[in-house]
């Protein structure tokens, strides 16, 4: 069956820094690939996606590269600000459902 | 602005009682999805419908059922609430296919006690 495995949290950051969350993911198809934020108090929503092998997804500053070879969809910001602070799921689906990693929770510091 | 709406955002109920969560999408989606949310365990689909009177299984339907009457809505029913269902449950929507991503309600806060 599909799953996603992403980096454990919590991660703690410096305003500025770079901030990477791993994900790896295994599925039996060709799925899309799906990064979505929820802010403190908040449903999720979709940060950025990516459809088919070598797909850049990106928004707001954050960016991730759909790698079929190494079945990975990390998410990459190089300067993060306070207000990306949040949880960040990594997610996949192959049809009309999607599979979630356990989530990864990034603080930001000024 | 389109959106997933819950009816509730904060819900505390007896433990046995029989609990309706509501969901309604204005977006003219056909799948709907209904999720609990704990810490360390992500999301885990409790069930989703993808098409008005069709429901099916997710990953932990036990203790809950669902009811899909309109294309817009998308019920939650806890058939007799028990403390482990204490969670966050979010409802999300989606159009056909793998391509479109989900838009989700903003988490129905249930406490069991």
């Amino acid at each position: 069956g599909n799953s996603v495995t992403q980096m454990e949290g919590p991660v703690t950051l410096s305003e500025e820094a770079f901030l990477t969350i791993n994900c790896t993911y295994t599925a039996t198809g060709y799925p899309s690939l799906f990064w979505y934020v929820q802010y403190p108090g908040e449903g999720l929503q979709l940060l950025l996606k990516a459809t088919k092998a070598d797909d850049k997804g990106s928004n707001k500053g954050f960016e991730a590269t759909y790698r079929k070879e190494t079945t990975s969809f990390h998410l990459e910001k190089g300067s993060v600000q306070v207000s990306d602070s949040a949880v960040y799921f990594c997610a996949l689906s192959d049809d009309y459902k999607l599979s979630f990693g356990a989530g990864t929770t990034v603080t930001v510091r000024a | 602005d389109v959106k997933v709406t819950q009816s509730s955002r904060y819900l505390v109920k007896r433990t046995g009682e029989k609990v309706f969560l509501e969901c309604v999408q204005d977006m003219d989606h056909e799948n709907m999805f209904w999720y609990r949310q704990d810490p360390g365990l992500g999301l885990r689909l409790i069930y989703f419908s993808y098409d008005v009177k069709m429901k099916e299984k997710g990953d932990i339907p036990e203790g809950y059922s669902v009811s899909r009457e309109k294309k817009e809505r998308f019920s939650l029913i806890l058939e007799s609430a028990s403390t482990n269902q204490t969670s966050m449950y979010l409802c999300a929507s989606s159009t056909a296919g793998k391509l479109g991503g989900y838009t989700f309600g903003s988490g129905t806060r249930l406490t069991v006690v």
